[in-house]
Order: C-alpha cells, then sequence, then structure tokens
C-alpha cells in the first residue's frame, strides 16, 4: 500500500514569491492535515481537510491556505512568501472519523526562501 | 490548550542501554496519544499509539503506557540499538473543533553508540 506522497521535495523561492505544495494521501484515507516544522517553533499544525472542506486551522496568517479535492489529494500554497516560511512542511493523512486514528505522514517538502 | 512536554534531548546511550524519554501532557477531554520516530531527511513514522487510559502501546522493543493519573505517556526500550538513532516526537490527538489536530513536543534527540 502507497504511503503519503509529497512533492516536490525541495523548492527554493524568493520573498514576495508563492509557492504550492502537493499531497496524495494514502488510498482511502478522507483526511489530510499540514504541518510546518521548523528548528526554533518545532511542529506546528496548519490546517486539516476532509471531504473537501476545512475542519480544523492552526494560528497562521491568511498567506497560508489550502484545499482538498474529491479524490482527498490536497494542495497547500503559501502566498508573499517570507523568510520565516523556510521550513520543512509535512502532510499526514487518516481516515478522518475521530482524534484517536493516527495519522501517517509524508517526507515532507523542504521550502528555502531567499 | 492542549499541551506536550517532552524531556530536552540530546539522549546519549551506549549501545544495549536501558531508554526512558519522559512525556507528560495537558489535554481536555480523553485524548489519544502517540509516539513518533523522524529519522535524518525523512518524515515521521508512527511508533506506537494508545486511545485510553492504561492502555499500552507496544513496537519494535519501545513501550509507553498512557497514565491519566499522572498525564504521562513516558516512551521506554529495555536494550537500545545503533539503528534507534532518531528524533522521538510525543503527541496528543484530539478531535476538537469538528477535526483531527495533532499536538506535538518539542522533540528528543536519541543518540545511540557503540
Amino acid at each position: 500500500k502507497a504511503g503519503v506522497t509529497q512533492t516536490p521535495r525541495y523548492l527554493i523561492k524568493t520573498r514576495g514569491q508563492q509557492v504550492t505544495l502537493s499531497c496524495s494521501p494514502i488510498s482511502g484515507h478522507r483526511s489530510v492535515s499540514w504541518y510546518q516544522q521548523t528548528p526554533g517553533q518545532g511542529l506546528q499544525f496548519l490546517f486539516e481537510y476532509f471531504s473537501e472542506t476545512q475542519r480544523n486551522k492552526g494560528n497562521f496568517p491568511g498567506r497560508f491556505s489550502g484545499r482538498q479535492f474529491s479524490n482527498s489529494r490536497s494542495e497547500m500554497n503559501v502566498s508573499t512568501l517570507e523568510l520565516g516560511d523556510s521550513a520543512l512542511y509535512l502532510c499526514a493523512s487518516s481516515f478522518g472519523d475521530g482524534g484517536n486514528q493516527p495519522q501517517h505522514f509524508g517526507d515532507g517538502t523542504r521550502l528555502s526562501i531567499l | 490548550g492542549n499541551s506536550v512536554t517532552q524531556m530536552e534531548g540530546p539522549v546519549t546511550l551506549s549501545e544495549e542501554a536501558f531508554l526512558t524519554i519522559n512525556c507528560t501532557y495537558t489535554a481536555t477531554g480523553y485524548p489519544s496519544l502517540f509516539w513518533y520516530v523522524q529519522y535524518p531527511g525523512e518524515g515521521l513514522q508512527l511508533l506506537l499509539k494508545a486511545t485510553k487510559a492504561d492502555d499500552k502501546g507496544s513496537n519494535k522493543g519501545f513501550e509507553a503506557t498512557y497514565r491519566k493519573e499522572t498525564t504521562s505517556f513516558h516512551l521506554e526500550k529495555g536494550s537500545v540499538q545503533v539503528s534507534d538513532s532518531a528524533v522521538y516526537f510525543c503527541a496528543l490527538g484530539s478531535f476538537t473543533g469538528g477535526g483531527n489536530k495533532l499536538t506535538f513536543g518539542t522533540g528528543t534527540q536519541l543518540k545511540v553508540e557503540l
């Protein structure tokens, strides 16, 4: 069974640009969550989608947005990039039926802002 | 809100030594608890989980027991190997606001030497 797939693995952007990251969940999983990982802040929750609807959102500015498609694939967009957006962005999927469902993570997209 | 506190690292052990990584949590309701492991350049892998009080999660020689009375979920392994060197994250899973969310500790780096 294929795991969570994130593309691309690495991205280099400059300040002010925008970026779109992609995530394909495990087959059958309807919940997709996004997390930001940085050395200073650790792992922080961005948002969660289930059946194309955002169900939960972390404390990030509106520059961070996402969406989910009918096949459960998800994209995350960051506009007007800032140096502080440099991070590993992790996507995780689960069946989504409750908080006791473990989330399964992809290998992440490493975003570097110059 | 929910929070997770982990012991600071790095933790350096000799091969075959006993491992304990402390984790305590603060939460409303009845969260699930997880341990994830991250190897360099990779995403997070689920190591074990426990969904209710007194549950013991176990996998690959690692164990953790959900202690509601002490709000703890300490990770233990009787005999570590060099291949166990990684960063370990304790996480609390909740279903709040109608959606899934994981709250992570800061991570504990484990180094196992021959």
